[in-house]
C-alpha cells in the first residue's frame, strides 16, 4: 500500500514570511495528491490538489508543486496571515487516501 | 446542505462496552470513510465502503464493524471498547475515489 511521509512536523513562521511543507509517496500509481488543513475541534477541509498530469498548481497565495519522477509534492504558502495557523495534511491516492502524520503550522504576529 | 454529519460529538466508555458512531451525508456520494485521528500519526484508514452494499477493511480494522445501511449512511461499530480505541474518529464521503473527500466534524471517544 502507499506510503506517505511529510515535513516538518512542526513550523513556525513570522507572518508574512513563506512556509513550505514536502511530501513524499512510495506508490508511482497514485496519481490524485490533496492538501487538507485542520482547525482545532474540525474535520479536515480541503484547501488545494493536484493530479499526476499536472505539476503546479496555484490558488492565491498557496500553490502546489508535483515531482511524479522522485515522487515527491510540496505545498507553499506565502505572505503567511495569522488565520494561516493550523495542521496540514498531504494525501496520495492509489486505491484509498492516505495521509502523511500532519505539519503543525504557527504563524507568529 | 448539511454536509457530513457525524453523531454523537463526544463519548465516554467503560472498557468492553459497546457503541456505534453514525455518519450520514447529503451530496449523494457513492463512497464513504472511517478514520481515526490520533497524536502524531496522522489519519489512519479503519473502513471504507466504495458504494452502497459494499464495505472493506483499511489500514486499522481491528476491533471495529461497519455498515452500509443506505447510501446516505455509514456507521462504526465498536463491539467491545478498549483504551486503544480512544481516539478521534471522523467519516468522509467522495462522489468517487480520485475526488475530494468530504470530512465531517468528528467523534472525540474516550475509553477508560
Amino acid at each position: 500500500g502507499e506510503n506517505v511521509e511529510q515535513h516538518p512536523s512542526t513550523l513556525s513562521v513570522q507572518e508574512g514570511d513563506s512556509a513550505v511543507i514536502k511530501c513524499t509517496y512510495s506508490d508511482s500509481a497514485s496519481n490524485y495528491f490533496p492538501w487538507y488543513k485542520q482547525e482545532l475541534g474540525k474535520g479536515p477541509q480541503l484547501i488545494i490538489d493536484i493530479r499526476s498530469n499536472v505539476g503546479e498548481k496555484k490558488d492565491q497565495r498557496i500553490a502546489v508543486t508535483l515531482n511524479k519522477t522522485a515522487k515527491h509534492f510540496s505545498l507553499h504558502i506565502t505572505e503567511t496571515q495569522p488565520e494561516d495557523s493550523a495542521v496540514y495534511f498531504c494525501a496520495a491516492i492509489d486505491y484509498k487516501l492516505s495521509f502523511g502524520a500532519g505539519t503543525t503550522v504557527t504563524v507568529r504576529a | 446542505n448539511a454536509g457530513v454529519t457525524q453523531t454523537p460529538k463526544f463519548q465516554v466508555l467503560k472498557t468492553g462496552q459497546s457503541m456505534t458512531l453514525q455518519c450520514a451525508q447529503d451530496m449523494n456520494h457513492n463512497s464513504m470513510y472511517w478514520y481515526r485521528q490520533d497524536p502524531g500519526m496522522g489519519l489512519r484508514l479503519i473502513y471504507y465502503s466504495a458504494s452502497e452494499g459494499t464495505t472493506d477493511k483499511g489500514e486499522v480494522p481491528n476491533g471495529y464493524n461497519v455498515s452500509r445501511l443506505n447510501k446516505r449512511e455509514f456507521s462504526l461499530r465498536l463491539e467491545s471498547a478498549a483504551p486503544s480505541q480512544t481516539s478521534v474518529y471522523f467519516c468522509a464521503s467522495t462522489e468517487d475515489r480520485g475526488d475530494e473527500q468530504f470530512f465531517g466534524p468528528g467523534t472525540r471517544l474516550t475509553v477508560l
